[in-house]
């Protein structure tokens, strides 16, 4: 099992669609987890971090399922701007706990 | 602004011509680190330096090298690119190693090969 998997995208939906992107990992001892965006050929930005309460900001709701370890986004009337790349990050198995990606989720909003 | 700077923003080079790619910090962030990313793949840390302390990837190849002078700067040394090689190099800062310390990224150097 890979350390963190998302959704194959690309994601398709048209403007002010509610979409979800899902988020497994493998370490059941990870505590960092985190959402990033990454535009076409540009870098990862921070979208937002997750708690195990759950979290909100504005559109998106971020949600963290330790039982199943599973992380969501949740993006509402998304914007032609949310198009990009959805990243799910967490802490990893290795020595120093670094960070670790997924392959991220392909999300194009259109007209 | 307290940032991240990655240079060059492109870079060619020919297979086995060794090159570097340079990176800055005004976070004065304790950790930086080197991440390759391929087309449509996630980020793969290469490795990280907490303050001196170099920390190498088990599957980071030897071909791949790092200086880390001083807090601010750090470089990634590739000595023979190869045409796998060609990809996004981002470097990344954070306060802590790990958990709860989110990474702040450059804009990437976008490595070519030919």
């Amino acid at each position: 099992r890979k350390e963190v998997e998302q959704d194959p995208g690309p994601f398709n939906v048209p403007e002010g669609a509610t979409v979800a992107f899902n988020c497994t990992y493998s370490n059941s001892a990870s505590q960092s987890f985190f959402w990033y965006r990454q535009d076409c050929r540009k870098e990862p930005k921070l979208l937002m971090s997750v708690y195990s309460s759950g979290n909100e900001d504005g559109r998106f709701t971020a949600q963290l399922n330790r039982a199943s370890q599973y992380i969501s986004l949740l993006i509402r009337d998304s914007k032609l701007s949310d198009s990009a790349t959805y990243l799910c990050v967490v802490n990893g198995l290795g020595r120093y706990s670094t960070l670790t990606f997924g392959k991220g989720t392909m999300l194009l909003v259109s007209p | 602004d307290a940032m991240v700077i990655q240079n060059p923003r492109y870079q060619v080079t020919q297979f086995g011509k060794p090159v570097t790619l340079s990176c800055s910090q005004t976070l004065n962030h304790n950790v930086m680190y080197w991440y390759q990313q391929k087309s449509s793949q996630a980020p793969k840390l290469l490795f990280h330096y907490y303050d001196k302390d170099f920390n190498n990837e088990a599957d980071t190849p030897d071909n791949f090298q790092s200086r880390r002078p001083n807090t601010s700067f750090c470089f990634l040394d590739i000595r023979s690119p190869g045409l796998g090689d060609a990809a996004m190099y981002l470097c990344a800062t954070s306060r802590q190693r790990g958990s709860n310390s989110p990474l702040h990224f450059g804009n990437g150097t976008r490595l070519t090969v030919t």
